[in-house]
């Protein structure tokens, strides 16, 4: 079946770099997915990766792709305040988006 | 800018009530998805839809309904609400199609049932 695991909590000091970490099942997935929510709000989009990549480099942020082991990470460098939130990530199935359950990140002034 | 957005950020209603959840998006997507948000089990899909008039079932869609009339208008209907559907509701909509298609997310109502 299809599931999509994350640890819940993260806390890193501001500066720092975050890695989030995530595991998922259904190698058919042709697109991963990072998605953050801010306090009170929905989620929006904050990185992506096509199945055939291995890593992917956005400014802050780096996603890395690990086809065999199915694992999806997102490294956040110079980590800042503003950056608090949940951060999920999703694979595309068939017809639904699966969404592990969500890791909160702290960030410590 | 595209835009999903939802008819209430906070609602509180009574057990049994009927209560409407509407979701409107002004991209001309084709999908709308509804799910629930619970603290320790993710985003959990109750149901979506891929047309006007059609509807799916998600994994949760026990104690749910919904409606689609309008290609950019999906509503959420409890028939008669209970304490355990006190969550968060979020509706997001998709483009069909093999490119990138990630979902956009409205804000999301914060339901209260008492």
């Amino acid at each position: 079946g299809e599931d999509v695991e994350q640890s819940l909590f993260l806390s890193v000091r501001e500066g720092d770099s975050s890695v989030i970490n995530c595991t998922y099942t259904d190698s058919s997935s042709t697109y991963l997915y990072w998605y953050k929510q801010e306090p009170g709000a929905g989620l929006q989009l904050l990185t992506y990766i096509f199945s055939n990549m291995d890593m992917k480099q956005d400014q802050r942020l780096t996603v890395l792709l690990n086809k065999k082991d199915k694992h999806l990470s997102l490294r956040i460098a110079d980590t800042q305040t503003g950056d608090s939130a949940i951060y999920f990530c999703a694979e595309k199935g068939t017809y639904k988006y699966i969404f592990g359950t969500g890791t909160r990140l702290k960030v410590l002034a | 800018d595209v835009k999903v957005t939802q008819s209430s950020r906070y609602l509180v209603k009574r057990t049994g009530e009927k209560v409407f959840l509407e979701c409107v998006q002004d991209m001309d997507h084709e999908n709308m998805f509804w799910y629930r948000q619970d603290p320790g089990l993710g985003l959990r899909l109750i149901y979506f839809s891929y047309d006007v008039k059609m509807k799916e079932k998600g994994d949760i869609p026990e104690g749910y309904s919904v409606s689609r009339e309008k290609k950019e208008r999906f509503s959420l209907i409890l028939e008669s609400a209970s304490t355990n559907q006190t969550s968060m509701y979020l509706c997001a909509s998709t483009v069909v199609g093999t490119g990138r298609n990630e979902q956009y997310f409205g804000p999301g109502t914060r339901l209260t049932v008492t």
